[in-house]
């Protein structure tokens, strides 16, 4: 069982705006930044968003990210077919001196 | 530019051992701890530990602290990930990353079999 809870799958049509939730408690999301990474499987994870709601340099502002005590959320809008992946949250957590990671949400653009 | 290159798929027997390896370049290799994160078929990521190629200290998680051990080959730009008593449920992609809390450089990853 993940630290964090994200729904396992989220849907959208392309050009849509989509949202996908992360749950965590004081230890972790409530008192740390909050990340984002997309994997498309069988490749490695890529950053997303980073200190709760930043992008690093090229990824595209269609990207989100907001964070609201203990839970977090990832919002695309304009989707388009290539955001089809994985997408997972983390945090740092306190209680464990480590990084958490949510179970991850499949994004199927339909 | 910034890389991270990991050693090639292994093969291990039950009680065996393995030893991931993790090559960096385009940086300043001391600069940045280096975290192991694995992901078990079908499963999300998992992280595992870090080291920090600068000191050498190690943080290890709880479900593998007594069987990893992390180090690093300065000349190298290598770091190191050593799983003892390999089990079934240790068959996983284990990856390498740079920093200790933001993940922004990845390594491709490596399949760790674990087979009788």
């Amino acid at each position: 069982q993940s630290v964090l809870t994200q729904p396992p799958s989220a849907s959208g049509t392309p050009g849509q705006r989509v949202t996908i939730s992360c749950s965590g408690s004081t230890s972790n999301i409530g008192s740390n930044y909050v990340f984002w990474y997309h994997q498309v499987p069988g490749t490695a994870p890529k950053l997303l968003i980073h200190v709760n709601n930043q992008r690093p340099l090229g990824v595209p502002d269609r990207f989100s990210g907001s964070k609201s005590g203990t839970s977090a959320s990832l919002a695309i809008s304009g989707l388009r077919s290539e955001d089809e992946a994985d997408y997972y949250c983390a945090a740092w957590d306190d209680s464990l001196s480590g990084p958490v990671f949510g179970g991850g949400t499949k994004l199927t653009v339909l | 530019q910034v890389q991270l290159v990991q050693s090639e798929a292994e093969v291990k027997n039950p009680g065996a051992s393995v030893k991931v390896s993790c090559k960096s370049s385009g940086y300043t290799f001391t600069s940045y701890s280096i975290t192991w994160v694995r992901q078990a078929p079908g499963q999300g990521l998992e992280w595992m530990g870090r080291i920090s190629p600068y000191s050498g200290h190690t943080e290890y998680a709880q479900k593998v602290q007594g069987r990893v051990t992390m180090s690093t080959d300065t000349s190298t730009s290598t770091v190191y990930m050593e799983l003892r008593s390999l089990r079934s449920d240790d068959a996983a992609v284990y990856f390498c990353a740079r920093g200790e809390r933001t993940f922004d450089y990845w390594g491709q990853g490596t399949v760790v079999t674990v087979s009788s």
